[in-house]
C-alpha cells in the first residue's frame, strides 16, 4: 500500500471549514483514499473514502487532485467535538478473500484541534 | 443499534497471566480484526478473520492467539509470551463488499503490571 504524509498538527476556529491535506504521490492507479478520525480513547470511526471522484457525505468532503497524487478532507463547518486525529489511508481495492482484504495501515495522522 | 461491542474497557493484569479480551459484532460482517495502539503511534494488525472458523496473522502475532468460532465474535487471547502486552486493543470488522469500510469498537486498555 501507498505511504501517505500527513502535517502532524492543524488548528480550526469552530464554525470554519476545516480543510485536512494528505500526500500519496506514490499511489497505484487501483488504491483507494480511506479517511478515518479517532478521539481519545475511542476506536477510529471511518469518514468516508474514494478513488478518483470527489465524495461527499454526511460528515464530510473528499477531494482528489487529478493526478491522485494528493487529496483533502474538508469538514464544512468545524465544531468542537470535531477535535481529534485524522488518519489518511491508502489501500489498494481488495475483494473478500484477498490477502490484503480489509486491512489498514494506520501512520500517524494530523491532530486537528477546533477552537472556539 | 448495530455495532462492535468490546469488554471490558479496561482491564488489569499480573505479568505472566493469560488474559482474553471479548468483541463481539452485530452488523451480519464476515470479516474482522485486531490491532493494537501504542501511545503516540498508529495501529498495528495483529490479527484477521475473514470467515467462521478461519483466520491469518498480522503484523504483530507474536504473544497473541484468536479463534472465530461464531461469526459475531472473535476474542484475543494476550498470553504471557507478548513481550510488552500494554496497550490500546482494538477490534474492527468489515463485510464482503470491495473496499468495504471497517468498523471499530471503542477498545479495551490493557494494564500489565
Amino acid at each position: 500500500d501507498a505511504k501517505t504524509t500527513q502535517p502532524t498538527s492543524m488548528d480550526c476556529a469552530e464554525g470554519r471549514a476545516a480543510n485536512l491535506p494528505c500526500n500519496h504521490s506514490t499511489i497505484s492507479g487501483n488504491e483507494y483514499v480511506y479517511w478515518y478520525r479517532q478521539i481519545h480513547s475511542q476506536g477510529p470511526q471511518y469518514i468516508i473514502h474514494g478513488l478518483k471522484n470527489n465524495e461527499t457525505n454526511e460528515m464530510a468532503s473528499l477531494i482528489i487532485t487529478e493526478d491522485r497524487k494528493s487529496s483533502t478532507l474538508i469538514l464544512p463547518h468545524a465544531t468542537l467535538r470535531d477535535t481529534a486525529v485524522y488518519y489518511c489511508i491508502v489501500r489498494a481495492n481488495s475483494n473478500a478473500g484477498g490477502t490484503s482484504y480489509g486491512k489498514l495501515t494506520f501512520g500517524q495522522g494530523t491532530i486537528l484541534t477546533v477552537h472556539p | 443499534d448495530g455495532g462492535i461491542t468490546q469488554s471490558p474497557k479496561y482491564l488489569f493484569r499480573k505479568e505472566g497471566q493469560n488474559v482474553t479480551l471479548s468483541c463481539e459484532q452485530n452488523l451480519n460482517h464476515d470479516a474482522m480484526y485486531w490491532y493494537r495502539q501504542d501511545p503516540g503511534q498508529g495501529l498495528r494488525l495483529i490479527y484477521y478473520s475473514q470467515i467462521v472458523n478461519d483466520f491469518q496473522k498480522g503484523d504483530i502475532a507474536e504473544g497473541y492467539s484468536v479463534s472465530r468460532e461464531k461469526k459475531e465474535s472473535f476474542p484475543l487471547t494476550v498470553t504471557s509470551a507478548q513481550k510488552n502486552p500494554t496497550a490500546f486493543y482494538l477490534c474492527a470488522s468489515n463485510d464482503r463488499r470491495p473496499n468495504s469500510p471497517l468498523h471499530f469498537g471503542n477498545g479495551t486498555r490493557l494494564t500489565v503490571t
